[in-house]
């Protein structure tokens, strides 16, 4: 069965640090892999993408993902984080249907 | 956003009362699915629809009923609600051929 870990519920970073939001997922064929970002009160905005081709992937507000078959992982990064990325973070994996992770919330610290 | 609205966006209600919740799409997209979110769980599929008068269970669907007349219109009931089905409520879509699916605004649920 598919599945999607997303290692860490909460996580805090300073304004301009490295933000790094990890993602590990099984799936028994090649998966189809998404980041969404959800703002508090707001429904679900995707950030990137991965379905084939080069496996990093560019997102919106800075954001990238490199798929990386051999360990089974899609961690999401930003050089330098901004306090407009405070937010809900959500791992997904497309098998013809949607498969979340739990959620991460970053923080982001003046 | 896919033109995806949700109502009612807030809903308060009584257990054992029932409780439709729509979901409007302007884009024509084939697929349209209704998810609920708990903190610790993300979100659970409770059931979907690819076409009309077609649709299918999802990993949460025991309690929930849905219908789908209109390719814009998809309702999920909640035919007896129950507290275990405060949640917040979101609708999303996708087009034939597609990978992304575009969420509405959500509704938010609670079961007194």
């Amino acid at each position: 069965a598919q599945s999607v870990t997303q290692l860490g519920s909460h996580v805090s970073v300073s304004e301009g640090a490295l933000v790094l939001l990890r993602c590990n997922y099984s799936s028994s064929v090649p998966p189809y892999l998404f980041w969404y970002v959800q703002y508090p009160n707001q429904g679900l905005q995707l950030l990137l993408k991965y379905t084939t081709g080069a496996t990093l992937v560019k997102g919106i507000n800075g954001f990238e993902a490199e798929f990386k078959k051999s360990e089974t992982s899609f961690h999401l990064t930003k050089p330098s984080a901004h306090m407009s990325d405070a937010a809900e973070y959500f791992c997904a994996v497309s098998v013809g249907k949607l498969i979340f992770g739990q959620g991460t919330e970053l923080s982001v610290k003046p | 956003d896919a033109g995806i609205t949700q109502s009612p966006r807030h809903k308060v209600t009584e257990t054992g009362t029932p409780v439709t919740l729509r979901c409007h799409q302007t884009e024509n997209h084939r697929y349209m699915y209704w998810y609920r979110q708990d903190p610790g769980h993300g979100l659970r599929l409770i059931h979907y629809s690819y076409g009309v008068k077609d649709t299918d269970k999802g990993e949460v669907s025991d309690g929930y009923s849905v219908s789908r007349s209109k390719t814009e219109d998809f309702l999920l009931t909640l035919e007896s609600a129950t507290s275990s089905q405060t949640s917040v409520y979101f609708c999303a879509t996708m087009g034939q051929g597609d990978y992304e699916q575009y969420f509405g605004p959500g509704t938010r649920l609670t079961v007194t």
